[in-house]
């Protein structure tokens, strides 16, 4: 079935580092794909989406590429902050109608000062 | 305001009770979601409806229920069925696919 796998975290970072959080997908269409965050005690947000391949999300500094070869949709940001720190999930929703969005397992991202 | 809003945030409750949880947008979404998140497991779909009168079951529906009379509330019912109810509970609209307004969740504890 279609699935979204993420790095297993907890990603520990000081500020200013690189980050990366890989994403795959297995879906039997072409999905839509998204990245969501989830601040301490909150909901998600949506982070960035990108529709089509070759298009690249980015929002407050992430970014990140839908690759269609690879299948992935890796999370990157160059110089992370504290305030960064957060549950981050990748998630697919197929373009068809009646379909829901497809999370996956999530990833604890800490940096610290 | 627009936004998403579930209560109660904090929820107790007994074994062998219902409950509902409440939830309500004044976003004009038509699609409405109930996920569980649970620690290491990520989001699950619960129930989703994509118009008043109708729902469909997610991935995990089995002990609870839903109801969709209104546009604006989406309301959970986690019965006594549901084996291991713990967990926190997220409720979401949206208008287009995929990009999905979150509200801040409920957590439920079974004593």
């Amino acid at each position: 079935g279609d699935s979204v796998t993420q790095m297993e975290g907890p990603v520990t970072l000081s500020e200013e580092a690189f980050l990366t959080i890989n994403c795959t997908y297995t879906a039997t269409g072409y999905p839509s794909l998204f990245w969501y965050v989830q601040y301490p005690g909150e909901g998600l947000q949506l982070l960035l989406k990108a529709t089509k391949a070759d298009d690249k999300g980015s929002n407050k500094g992430f970014e990140a590429t839908y690759r269609k070869e690879t299948t992935s949709f890796h999370l990157e940001k160059g110089s992370v902050q504290v305030s960064d720190s957060a549950v981050y999930f990748c998630a697919l929703i197929l373009n068809q109608a009646g379909t829901a969005l497809i999370f996956g397992k999530g990833t604890t991202l800490s940096v610290s000062s | 305001d627009g936004g998403i809003t579930q209560s109660p945030k904090y929820l107790f409750r007994k074994e062998g009770q219902n409950v509902t949880l409440s939830c309500e947008q004044n976003l004009n979404h038509d699609a409405m979601y109930w996920y569980r998140q649970d620690p290491g497991q990520g989001l699950r779909l619960i129930y989703y409806s994509q118009i008043v009168n109708d729902f469909q079951k997610g991935d995990i529906a089995e002990g609870y229920s839903v109801s969709r009379e209104k546009k604006e509330s989406f309301p959970l019912t986690v019965t006594s069925a549901q084996k291991n109810p713990t967990a926190f509970y997220l409720c979401a609209s949206s208008m287009s696919a995929g990009e999905l307004f979150f509200g801040e969740g409920s957590r439920l504890t079974v004593l």
